[in-house]
C-alpha cells in the first residue's frame, strides 16, 4: 500500500495568512492525488485533483503544487470558512487508495 | 446536480453484518467513466477507503477488509451497497458513499472522488 504522510497533523493560523500544508506519498504517484476540506459533522469536500486542479466552485485562494513523492497545499489567505481539517488522498494505479492523517487548521 | 444518500442500519451487533445502501439521484449509475465508492471515518480519526464498484460491476476492496467486504448494485434501483461481516467495535464508523469520476492523463485512466453522501454512523455494539 502507497502511505500518504502529511505534515503539519494541526497548525494556528490567523484570518490572511498564507497556509502551507504538505503531504509525503511512500513511492511516486505521478500527480495521482487530491485534496479534501472536511468540517465537524460534514462529509470531505473536494478541493483540488490531479494535484493542482482546482474544483469547480472551489475559491481560488486554494492551490495545489508537487510532483514525485511530494505535494503541496496553499491556502493564499485564510478565510473564517477556512478553519477545517484537511486531507490528502491518493488515487494511483492498483487501490487501495490511501489517505494522509490529516491536518487542522485552527484560529490562532 | 448529482446527489448521493446512504441508509441503512445504524446499530450492528458484534458479529453480525452490516449493510447500507447508497441511492445515487441526479444521475444514473449505470453511466460510463465512474466508480462507486464506500469510504468510512472511526469517530475522531481519519478516512479509510474500504472499495468501490466500477458501472460495469467489478469491485476492488481494500485488503485490509477484502475478506469481510462485499460492494454491489441495483441498476433498477440506482443504487449500491455495501455488506461488512463479522463486525466487531473497530468497524464502529461514520460511513460514506462516493462517487469517483475519471479522467485522463498522458493516456492513463485515473478516478478521484468528487461528489459525497452526507454519510451515516453505525455503531456495533451488543
Amino acid at each position: 500500500d502507497i502511505q500518504m504522510t502529511q505534515s503539519p497533523s494541526s497548525l494556528s493560523a490567523s484570518v490572511g495568512d498564507r497556509v502551507t500544508i504538505t503531504c509525503r506519498a511512500s513511492q511516486g504517484i505521478s500527480n495521482s492525488l487530491a485534496w479534501y476540506q472536511q468540517k465537524p459533522g460534514k462529509a470531505p469536500k473536494l478541493l483540488l485533483y490531479a494535484a493542482s486542479r482546482l474544483e469547480s466552485g472551489v475559491p481560488s485562494r486554494f492551490s495545489g503544487s508537487g510532483s514525485g513523492t511530494d505535494y503541496t497545499l496553499t491556502i493564499s489567505s485564510l478565510q473564517p470558512e477556512d478553519f477545517a481539517t484537511y486531507y490528502c488522498q491518493q488515487y494511483y494505479s492498483t487501490p487501495p487508495w490511501t489517505f494522509g492523517q490529516g491536518t487542522k487548521v485552527e484560529i490562532k | 446536480q448529482l446527489q448521493l444518500q446512504e441508509s441503512g442500519s445504524g446499530l450492528v451487533k458484534p458479529s453480525q453484518t452490516l449493510s447500507l445502501t447508497c441511492a445515487v439521484s441526479g444521475g444514473s449509475i449505470s453511466s460510463g467513466g465512474y466508480s462507486w465508492s464506500w469510504i468510512r471515518q472511526p469517530p475522531g480519526k481519519g478516512l479509510e477507503w474500504i472499495g468501490y464498484i466500477y458501472h460495469s460491476g467489478s469491485t476492488y476492496y481494500n485488503p485490509s477488509l477484502k475478506s469481510r467486504v462485499t460492494i454491489s448494485v441495483d441498476r433498477s434501483k440506482n443504487q449500491f451497497s455495501l455488506k461488512l461481516s463479522s463486525v466487531t467495535a473497530a468497524d464502529t464508523a461514520v460511513y460514506y458513499c462516493a462517487r469517483a469520476v475519471r479522467y485522463f492523463d498522458w493516456l492513463e485512466a485515473y478516478y478521484y472522488m468528487d461528489v459525497w453522501g452526507k454519510g451515516t454512523t453505525v455503531t456495533v455494539s451488543s
